[in-house]
């Protein structure tokens, strides 16, 4: 098992730049979602998914798009990169469920992202 | 969203014990996580409590009280390599979002 992966690990964007950060996942999770780091902080979730072709906004999701055609893959997309999107971000999956599955998140690796 | 509200620094010495408060406001979730973060990684799993009481795992030990909207994360026989951020979480029961606290870094010196 791979677990969950994410590319690219870094990434330095020009304002106004958009570009797709890859997450795929393969524990057959259904629920999956997007957070970001900013330092010294926690994470913030910007949108999540409960299965393919049903997404819905997090805390802070301006500025981001995604979609979830399949159970495994679930890209964000910025679409027009701002400084204040510099940032660390974590794709995490877990089971729908209300117990213990639910409340244990797996991570990706991460990227990090800088926009200039 | 949910509100949790952790300290944000905790140093210890090796072999001591830490515990790591999390408080929280909300209406109803199921219940409460805690994750382990070292610099420049990704979150991992720790713990995770259901029900009100003690949750055991090893060196580390998880509580939480519904009634005081509180629970704790216990580090027990502390290790150099316990030097990491720690946070709590909780997902409502109005939907699927797990919201985290802002996280507590435990610095563990020799």
């Amino acid at each position: 098992n791979a677990g969950v992966t994410q590319t690219p690990k870094f990434q330095v964007l020009k304002t106004g730049q958009s570009m797709t950060l890859q997450c795929a996942q393969d524990m057959n999770h259904e629920y999956m979602s997007w957070y970001r780091q900013d330092p010294g902080m926690g994470l913030r979730l910007i949108h999540y998914s409960v299965g393919a072709g049903i997404t819905d906004q997090g805390e802070v999701p301006n500025g981001y798009n995604v979609s979830r055609s399949t159970t495994e893959d679930f890209p964000l997309r910025l679409l027009s990169a701002a400084p204040s999107q510099t940032s660390v971000y974590f794709c995490a999956s877990s089971y729908p469920s209300t117990g213990r599955l639910g409340g244990e998140q797996f991570f990706g690796p991460g990227t990090r992202l800088t926009v200039l | 969203g949910q509100s949790l509200e952790q300290p944000s620094e905790v140093t210890a010495v090796e072999g001591a014990i830490v515990q790591i408060n999390c408080t929280y406001q909300t209406s109803g979730f199921y219940g409460l996580s805690w994750y382990q973060q070292h610099d420049g990684g990704a979150p991992t799993f720790l713990s995770y409590n259901a029900l009100d009481g003690l949750e055991e795992t090893g060196r580390f030990s998880s509580f939480l009280s519904r009634s005081d909207s509180y629970g704790y994360l216990l580090l027990q026989e502390l290790q150099m390599k316990d030097s990491a951020s720690y946070f709590c979480a909780v997902r409502p029961r109005s939907d699927y979002k797990l919201s985290f606290g802002a996280g507590t870094t435990v610095t563990v010196r020799a």
